[in-house]
């Protein structure tokens, strides 16, 4: 079963500040977080393994909340280069990627 | 900085003709994968492999699809009889060790492949 991302999308100016969430109905071991722009492969930003991980990656970071079967991106600041869809990705034995949130950043 | 490699990166076919996609994984990569993405849609897992066997598959890959790892380099997805459905771009990925969550997977450029 797929996990939940909400928004669907966001739209926000340069320097705003953006969460996206990914909520599964079963447990969760791991949650990948990647980013596709339009026409492009898939690029990881970041796996969290542990509940209540938060991990960094520029001025995007992530938690896990494994109680609450969810993870958060948080994008910080956000530069024109953040546009693009991003996916969580939950795994047992297969990636699992949820629908996505369409990030666009505008000058 | 090494990188998964497909070929091609756009494929026509008539429906009911076979297709095979090729990708040359990451060196030291133990992991092998393929996803499909329709368009305006999420990636979808299709299968992964490991030591020269399936290790898990999806629903979608069905008797018509097939994977191999003819050589120490490629690795190739292969789908028997091509339907309009089956148009998509599907993307080859790897990691470095387990298949179980905790290492990043690669996307190569992915092969576009449009059913005529």
């Amino acid at each position: 079963q797929q996990p939940v991302q909400s928004p669907q999308a966001v739209i926000l100016r340069e320097g705003e500040d953006a969460v996206i969430n990914c909520s599964s109905s079963k447990a969760l071991y791991s949650v990948h977080w990647y980013r596709q722009k339009h026409g492009e492969a898939p690029v990881f930003l970041m796996i969290l393994l542990k509940g209540g991980e938060q991990k960094g990656h520029e001025k995007i970071s992530a938690s896990f909340n494994e109680k609450k079967q969810q993870s958060s991106l948080y994008l910080t600041a956000s530069q024109l280069s953040y546009s693009g869809t991003y996916f969580c990705g939950t795994n047992e034995a297969q990636l699992t990627f949820g629908s996505g949130t369409q990030l666009t950043v505008l000058p | 900085e090494p990188e998964v490699t497909q070929t091609p990166s756009h494929q026509v076919t008539q429906m009911g003709q076979e297709v095979i996609l090729r990708c040359v994984p990451i060196s030291n990569h133990l992991y092998f994968y393929w996803y499909r993405q329709i368009l305006g849609q999420k990636v979808e897992f299709l299968v992964s492999f490991y030591n020269n066997e399936i290790s898990e598959k999806s629903e979608i890959f069905d008797d018509q699809f097939s994977v191999e790892r003819p050589d120490g380099s490629n690795f190739t997805l292969k789908i028997r009889s091509t339907k309009l459905e089956d148009s998509a771009m599907y993307f080859c990925a790897s990691s470095q060790l387990t298949g179980t969550g905790n290492q990043p997977q690669h996307f190569g450029d992915g092969t576009r492949l449009s059913i005529l």
